[in-house]
């Protein structure tokens, strides 16, 4: 069965620090691909990249990268000079690629990331 | 317009009622979902579905059943509502493929008394 873990469960910064995610998740499967949500206070997910597991190069996106590390099984979010419309909770998500057609989705638990003025 | 849109985005119902959330999407994919959000739990997956023919029960489907009354309409029911079924409900769409992100709605906020 596959997990995700996300270990931190709060954080809080001070605006413009640097915030990283961890997430780090367990598959059998040697094709998967992982994604990670913002949850604003608002309240809908919005998707905000996918990975896949033959694909390790870091990538980066603005004040956004992403840093994915097989031999660890990470897959890191690092927010750079951190803005209060960062605030929000952030999913990890893995799909496990077995060929069998599910492609079910699963989370981790999410971090709650507070940015303070 | 949303791309997925649930209804009713709140409620507050009794315990023993029959309720049920709807959701329609207009991204015309063929699958769609209903997730649960509990407080320090995430989303876990109630029931999918993989076209109009198909249903497929999630991690924690018992107490709830769902309809799929055409492509862009899926909605959830909970037979006989109770308190620990209070939670936000999430719908959401995506096109085939393990490697597509998931569309979600706003979500509904259920309050079971």
């Amino acid at each position: 069965a596959q997990k995700v873990t996300q270990a931190q469960t709060e954080i809080s910064v001070v605006e413009k620090e640097d915030v990283t995610l961890d997430c780090v998740y367990e598959t059998r499967d040697t094709t998967y691909y992982l994604f990670w949500y913002k949850q604003p206070p608002s309240g809908e997910l919005v998707f905000l990249i996918r990975r896949n597991s033959f694909d390790e190069q870091n990538e980066i996106s603005g004040r956004y990268s992403w840093n994915f590390q097989k031999s660890t099984s990470s897959f890191n979010f690092t927010i750079t000079a951190s803005q209060v419309v960062d605030s929000a909770v952030y999913f990890c998500a893995l799909i496990p690629y077995s060929g069998a057609g599910s492609y079910q989705l699963t989370f981790g638990k999410g971090t709650k990331l507070s940015v303070i003025p | 317009d949303a791309d997925v849109t649930q209804t009713p985005r709140n409620r507050i119902t009794k315990t023993g009622k029959r309720i049920m959330l709807e959701c329609s999407q207009t991204k015309g994919h063929d699958r769609m979902y209903w997730y649960r959000q509990d407080p320090g739990l995430g989303l876990r997956l109630i029931y999918y579905s993989f076209d109009v023919k198909d249903i497929n029960k999630g991690e924690i489907s018992d107490g709830y059943s769902v309809s799929r009354q055409a492509q862009a309409k899926f909605s959830l029911s909970l037979e006989s509502a109770i308190p620990n079924q209070t939670a936000l409900y999430f719908c959401a769409t995506s096109a085939p493929g393990p490697n597509t992100e998931a569309f979600f709605g706003q979500g509904t906020r259920l309050t079971v008394v």
